[in-house]
């Protein structure tokens, strides 16, 4: 159904790498969100994706809509220790008509210096 | 712009009792959503308010309700306070109810 799957759960890596993480769905959405979370924080919105194949970038962030509008994924380059958090994705189902978004339950990266 | 403002920060109650926190939005913003965040079930969507008017609901019970004022500023309360509601409560502000703008939370503690 709406459900987003995030993956993966966790990630160790070390300063310096990149990241790759994804989200997908069996169905379709409009809209892709990507935020992250800091302990003790709310979520601060990264990146916003409104169309299919869309690339942004915000920073060594960069995320893309996929073509079939059931994915989206997000990328870090060159990790630095301020990077550790949970990344949340989010989206805006097509079916349903109402405007409540969807959230995965978040990648969890660690980055040891 | 100031961001997304909740009160209080950290609350502590006794089972059954009720409890009411607060949510400033960006200035500007007329939509106010409302999460509760779990270590087990994560963000999970309890209402969005928009102009006054409830305008989606998540499945929560009875218990769980909001409102909205006319400067945006909104409410929510939850009544006959369970052990499970222990969580994080979010409120989030958006122009467009889309891009969603999160506040810091308030941590609920039920004991």
């Amino acid at each position: 159904g709406q459900q987003l799957n995030q993956s993966p759960q966790s990630m160790f890596i070390q300063e310096g790498e990149d990241v790759s993480m994804n989200c997908t769905s069996s169905s379709i959405f409009n809209t892709w969100l990507w935020y992250k979370q800091d302990p003790g924080e709310g979520p601060v919105l990264l990146i916003a994706l409104y169309k299919a194949g869309e690339l942004t970038s915000n920073g060594r962030l960069t995320a893309q809509f996929g073509i079939t509008r059931k994915d989206s994924f997000l990328n870090i380059s060159a990790s630095i220790p301020s990077d550790v958090g949970i990344y949340f994705c989010a989206g805006l189902p097509e079916q349903g008509g109402s405007e409540k978004l969807v959230f995965g339950k978040g990648t969890k990266l660690t980055v040891n210096p | 712009k100031a961001g997304v403002t909740q009160t209080p920060r950290y609350l502590i109650k006794t089972r059954g009792q009720q409890v009411t926190l607060s949510c400033s939005p960006i200035s500007g913003h007329r939509s106010v959503s409302w999460y509760q965040q779990t270590p087990g079930q994560g963000l999970q969507f309890l209402f969005e308010y928009f102009s006054e008017t409830q305008r989606n609901k998540g499945n929560f019970p009875g218990r769980f309700s909001g409102r909205q004022f006319s400067n945006s500023r909104s409410e929510m309360n939850v009544s006959t306070l369970e052990l499970g509601d222990s969580a994080l409560y979010l409120c989030a502000s958006s122009w467009t109810g889309t891009e969603q703008y999160f506040g810091p939370g308030t941590r609920l503690t039920v004991t």
